[in-house]
């Protein structure tokens, strides 16, 4: 059964602090690892990861995979009150068509 | 372009009802994945529609169904509600091409059973 593991479950942080949000996996026949941020609505989604070691950035987000150790981990630097919701990672293997959600990191930042 | 859409956006029913709700995918995508979303369980896969045909379940009964249109919208069906399928469920588009395998969710709809 595929397995997802992320951690912390909840953080609190101040405004400009970084925090780094991990995310574990086993999945049957990997293929991609997506990331996910949920404010009061659906999830939006900000990086896909298919390959170790290749570091994605959008702004102030990044995001980098480990294939061999199986996680991946999402950075956010100089962090703001709108960063503040719940961070998702879904890996999905080939052929099955599906993610697999972990139960989220719910971020914080206060001013 | 227009993002998944999803209606109704809230519905409230009782216990022993079914509901159907509804999705339109990004066009020209032709998956689309239904979720349900709970406090305790979080985001779980239903089922995934391309082509009207389902590729994929995920484990949940058989109250719980779905199907697909030539136009690529979606429908999903929940029969005999219980309390327990208050929930919120999405549905994720994507072009299902190899290496392009991001799905976009609607803003789902709210079912709460009474």
């Amino acid at each position: 059964e595929d397995k997802v593991v992320q951690s912390p479950l909840s953080l609190v942080v101040h405004e400009g602090d970084t925090v780094t949000l991990n995310c574990s996996y086993e999945v049957t026949n990997f293929r991609s690892l997506l990331w996910y941020k949920q404010e009061k609505k659906a999830p939006t989604f900000l990086f896909m990861l298919t390959s170790s070691g290749i570091e994605k950035k959008s702004g102030r987000l990044s995001s980098i995979l480990d294939k061999k150790e199986l996680f991946s981990i999402l950075n956010i630097t100089a962090t703001q009150t709108g960063d503040s919701a719940v961070y998702l990672c879904a890996p999905s293997g080939a052929g099955s068509y599906q993610l697999t959600f972990g139960k989220g990191t719910k971020l914080s930042v206060i001013p | 372009k227009a993002g998944v859409t999803q209606t109704p956006r809230y519905l409230i029913k009782t216990r022993g009802q079914q509901v159907t709700l509804s999705c339109s995918p990004i066009s020209g995508h032709r998956s689309v994945s239904w979720y349900q979303q709970t406090p305790g369980q979080g985001l779980q896969f239903l089922f995934e529609y391309f082509s009207e045909t389902q590729r994929n379940k995920g484990n949940f009964p058989g109250r719980f169904s779905g199907r697909q249109f030539s136009n690529s919208r979606s429908e999903m069906n929940v029969s005999t509600l219980e309390l327990g399928d208050s929930a919120l469920y999405l549905c994720a588009s994507s072009t299902s091409t190899p290496g392009e395998e991001t799905q976009y969710f609607g803003p789902g709809t709210r079912l709460l059973v009474l």
